[in-house]
């Protein structure tokens, strides 16, 4: 069974900071993903990735498949990130196994 | 967008009585998969299905059944609701493959009291 971990639980910046979060995973997998749900609000997918690097505006994924680690930076933080940031990992059977979530709020 | 919808949005029931939750696409996506959320645990797989009448149980799936009798529609039933089942539950649904994301409904809050 795979097993993900998310650090930090809870995170807290000032606007303009450089935000990274951490996920690690225990076994083999064909995809990472990384989400964002909003205070109340629905779930929407950041990044789906196998390898390397994606980035989209202002978020960065990244994944290192031989230590099976993935982080999410965000450049430039705004109180619109505030959030909180799931990562998934998607194993052969098309089943997510999901992490814990880390609560990012950022400052004006 | 992807076209997927949860109803009801909000639902308040007794403890014993039966619940269904609807979870409609119109994205023809092979996969639909129903999470709970609850504080402390994240998301957590009920059921999850790959092709009509195909399902497989997930993580937390004592107390729950499903059904799709048709690809755009997967249902959730809690057939003598408890206390326990108190939850936010999230439809998504999936192409295959790792390039496919996850497109999540809005949710459905229940409360069993």
């Amino acid at each position: 069974k795979n097993e993900v971990e998310q650090s930090p639980q809870n995170l807290t910046a000032q606007e303009g900071e450089f935000i990274t979060i951490n996920c690690s995973y225990s076994v083999g997998i064909s995809a990472l993903h990384w989400l964002q749900q909003h205070p109340g609000g629905g779930i929407v997918s950041l990044f789906m990735l196998s390898s390397g690097k994606k980035k989209h505006g202002r978020l960065i994924a990244t994944i290192n498949i031989q230590e099976k680690h993935s982080s999410l930076h965000i450049t430039a933080s705004h109180p619109r990130d505030s959030a909180v940031y799931i990562c998934a990992a998607q194993g052969g059977s098309e089943k997510l196994v999901f992490g814990k979530g880390t609560k990012l709020t950022v400052n004006p | 967008d992807a076209g997927i919808t949860q109803s009801p949005r909000h639902k308040v029931t007794e403890t014993g009585t039966p619940v269904t939750l609807r979870c409609h696409q119109t994205e023809n996506h092979r996969y639909m998969y129903w999470y709970r959320q609850d504080p402390g645990h994240g998301l957590r797989l009920i059921h999850y299905s790959y092709g009509v009448k195909d399902t497989d149980k997930g993580e937390v799936s004592d107390g729950y059944s499903v059904s799709r009798s048709k690809t755009e529609d997967f249902l959730l039933t809690l057939e003598s609701a408890t206390s326990s089942q108190t939850s936010v539950y999230f439809c998504a649904i999936k192409r295959q493959g790792r390039d496919s994301p996850l497109h999540f409904g809005n949710g459905t809050r229940l409360t069993v009291t």
